[in-house]
């Protein structure tokens, strides 16, 4: 079955540092991936996606590259500020499945 | 275009009890979704109904269960509750076609249940 895995968080930077939050994801098929975003005390909302391999998505200076060959969507933004502190899901969508299978998220605190 | 609402926000009740959550999808959207969010076990799924059918559903007990309307609105319902079912449950709507933009979905700000 299809599986998303994304590495523990927290993960806590300093404001102006470089973020990267790891991806991997196990799927039949040639799915489609995607970021979500959860602010405290909100619902999750899309940030950025791709839907094929070697796309890149990007979003609010947030970008993603679909890599099949290593089966991975990495998150990076190369300058995080404090409004970007939040839980951050990676999702796909594959097999003509109507339902995302969800990573378990990363939680990334920004500090002044 | 208005966003995915549900209510109530925030809701307290005692084991044993029944509760039900209403969602309104963003107009045009024909599915609508069910998630649990807990600490513990993160995002869950729990169904997936799609022109007032339940399309799909997740590993959840019969004590949960849905409904959607002919304009779309959904409703969850989870009876005899325990403890355990303290969570934010989630909605979320989509057009519900059978690709990509599937996995695009809209989420409402959840309803935060605490059982008691």
């Amino acid at each position: 079955g299809n599986s998303v895995t994304q590495m523990e968080g927290p993960v806590t930077l300093s404001e102006e540092a470089f973020l990267t939050i790891n991806c991997t994801y196990t799927a039949t098929g040639y799915p489609s991936l995607f970021w979500y975003v959860q602010y405290p005390g909100e619902g999750l909302q899309l940030l950025l996606k791709a839907t094929k391999a070697d796309d890149k998505g990007s979003n609010k200076g947030f970008e993603a590259t679909y890599r099949k060959e290593t089966t991975s969507f990495h998150l990076e933004k190369g300058s995080v500020q404090v409004s970007d502190s939040a839980v951050y899901f990676c999702a796909l969508i594959s097999g003509g499945s109507y339902i995302p299978t969800f990573g378990r998220g990363t939680s990334l605190i920004v500090h002044p | 275009k208005a966003g995915v609402t549900q209510t109530p926000r925030y809701l307290i009740k005692t084991r044993g009890q029944q509760v039900t959550l209403s969602c309104s999808p963003i107009s045009g959207h024909r599915s609508v979704s069910w998630y649990q969010q807990t600490p513990g076990q993160g995002l869950q799924f729990l169904f997936e109904y799609f022109s007032e059918t339940q399309r799909n559903k997740g590993n959840f007990p019969g004590r949960f269960s849905g409904r959607q309307f002919s304009n779309s609105r959904s409703e969850m319902n989870v009876s005899t509750l325990e403890l355990g079912d303290s969570a934010l449950y989630l909605c979320a709507s989509s057009l519900g076609h059978r690709d990509h933009r599937v996995g695009v979905q809209f989420f409402g700000p959840g309803t935060r249940l605490t059982v008691l």
